[in-house]
């Protein structure tokens, strides 16, 4: 059965530094990452998808990397913002077969 | 910008009634699947539907959760009857799926529904 950890499990920072947010799987036969944001009473919104052939992918501030071998991906901010505020979570569907989510990183960044 | 819209945003009920829930998939998405999220577990996969069949439900409790698709506009979860530990955040999502693939779609979430049995 598939498992995925984040760590942490809560973040705070200032507002203007880079973090790294941590996904780790246990099995490796995964199709693709897929990196989420949720805000507070919302939905997930789709940040990035990281097929397995795939190193990393980058949108905007983001960049995600995935290392398959080790069953570990991360998510890095650059200059983080106010708005980046929210609940990040990673998951991964093994092939085919649906999504297993993990628990979640909470960011919070402070002006 | 379509979304994805469940009813009602909050329910607030006792133990024992029926419950409803019901999403509203981005038109032409053929596939739609119903999550529960906890503190506690996490985000959990209840079920899903490819083109209005049910492919798998095995995350749902049979004895009082049923999930239905009336039709390709409309997707209801009920729970009869309501129990405490049914207390959780319900989300439905959809996307467009071919074949075989399930989890590598995009899926486009709505903002759940905050869920309370008293």
């Amino acid at each position: 059965k598939q498992e995925v950890t984040q760590i942490p499990a809560a973040l705070s920072v200032p507002e203007g530094e880079n973090l790294v947010l941590n996904c780790s799987f246990t099995d490796s036969a995964i199709y693709n990452l897929q990196w989420f944001r949720q805000d507070p009473g919302k939905g997930l919104t789709s940040l990035l998808l990281i097929q397995s052939s795939q190193r990393e992918q980058t949108s905007g501030r983001l960049n995600a990397s995935l290392d398959k071998s080790s069953g570990r991906s991360t998510l890095y901010i650059a200059a983080s913002q106010p708005g980046d505020s929210a609940t990040y979570l990673c998951a991964v569907p093994r092939k085919y077969s649906t999504l297993t989510f993990g628990k979640g990183t909470m960011l919070l960044v402070s002006p | 910008d379509a979304r994805v819209t469940q009813t009602p945003r909050h329910k607030v009920t006792e133990m024992g009634q029926e419950v409803t829930m019901r999403c509203q998939p981005i038109l032409g998405h053929n596939t739609v699947f119903w999550y529960r999220q906890t503190m506690m577990q996490g985000l959990e996969l209840l079920a899903y539907f490819r083109n209005r069949a049910p492919l798998d439900d095995s995350g749902m409790p049979k004895d009082r959760f049923s999930a239905e698709m009336p039709d390709a506009t409309l997707a209801t979860l009920k729970i009869q009857p309501s129990e405490p530990r049914d207390s959780a955040v319900y989300f439905c999502a959809s996307g467009h799926g071919q074949g075989a693939l399930i989890g590598h779609q995009p899926q486009h979430f709505g903002d759940g529904t905050r869920l309370s049995i008293l």
